[in-house]
């Protein structure tokens, strides 16, 4: 079975800082590793996925994520944090990168960037 | 070029009622799948619709129901609602063999 593990409820960091999300996978198969972004009252948005190749995988707005199969992690990462970023993050691992897919979520981190 | 759309945007429904979100996906897109996010939770997957016909689906009882339209669009049907079923409830689009989905902004249900 799938499963996404975030073991950050809530990530506290100053504007300007680095930032990181972190996020745990359990797959059986290869893993195909989503990061989405959710404000208040609104749906998801995607930054970036990982589906093979370059263990570094550059998304929007700045984001990064490096994937680490020994470690079977996929951490969110941004140079320099912006009062924007705040919002709430979602790590995701689909089981079937073709065949009617779906999404396991992990339970989310809510990012706070203070000026 | 729309994204996904969601309606309507919040409902307020009182147990034992019957419910139905709806949801038209992105431009181009012919596979729909509706997640339930409840408060302080990651969304889960209910159902996913590819051809008008349900292609998957996640550990929902049966009182969760859906229909894809020929203009892919589609609905989110669920009867005798209970207070658990209080929730965010998503769609997302995608081409059936697309790495990536968009979600549209929700459907807020509130059971009192």
């Amino acid at each position: 079975a799938q499963s996404v593990a975030q073991p950050e409820d809530q990530v506290n960091v100053a504007e300007g800082n680095p930032l990181t999300v972190k996020c745990t996978y359990s797959v059986s198969g290869n893993p195909y590793l989503f990061w989405y972004v959710q404000y208040p009252n609104r749906g998801l948005q995607f930054l970036l996925k990982y589906i093979t190749g370059d263990n570094l995988v550059k998304g929007s707005y700045g984001f990064e994520a490096e994937f680490n199969k020994s470690q079977t992690s996929f951490h969110l990462k941004k140079p320099s944090a912006l009062v924007s970023d705040s919002a709430l993050y979602f790590c995701a691992v689909r089981d079937d990168l073709y065949n009617f897919n779906k999404f396991y979520f992990g339970s989310g981190t809510k990012l706070n960037v203070k000026p | 070029d729309a994204g996904v759309t969601q309606s309507p945007t919040h409902l307020i429904k009182t147990r034992g009622q019957q419910v139905t979100l709806r949801c038209s996906p992105k431009s181009g897109h012919d596979t729909v799948s509706w997640y339930q996010q409840a408060l302080g939770q990651g969304p889960q997957f209910i159902f996913q619709y590819y051809e008008e016909e349900e292609r998957q689906r996640g550990n929902f009882p049966d009182r969760f129901s859906g229909h894809q339209f020929p203009n892919y669009s589609s609905e989110l049907n669920v009867n005798a609602l209970l207070l658990g079923d209080s929730a965010l409830y998503l769609c997302a689009s995608s081409l059936p063999r697309n790495t990536e989905a968009f979600f549209g902004q929700g459907t807020r249900l509130t059971v009192v």
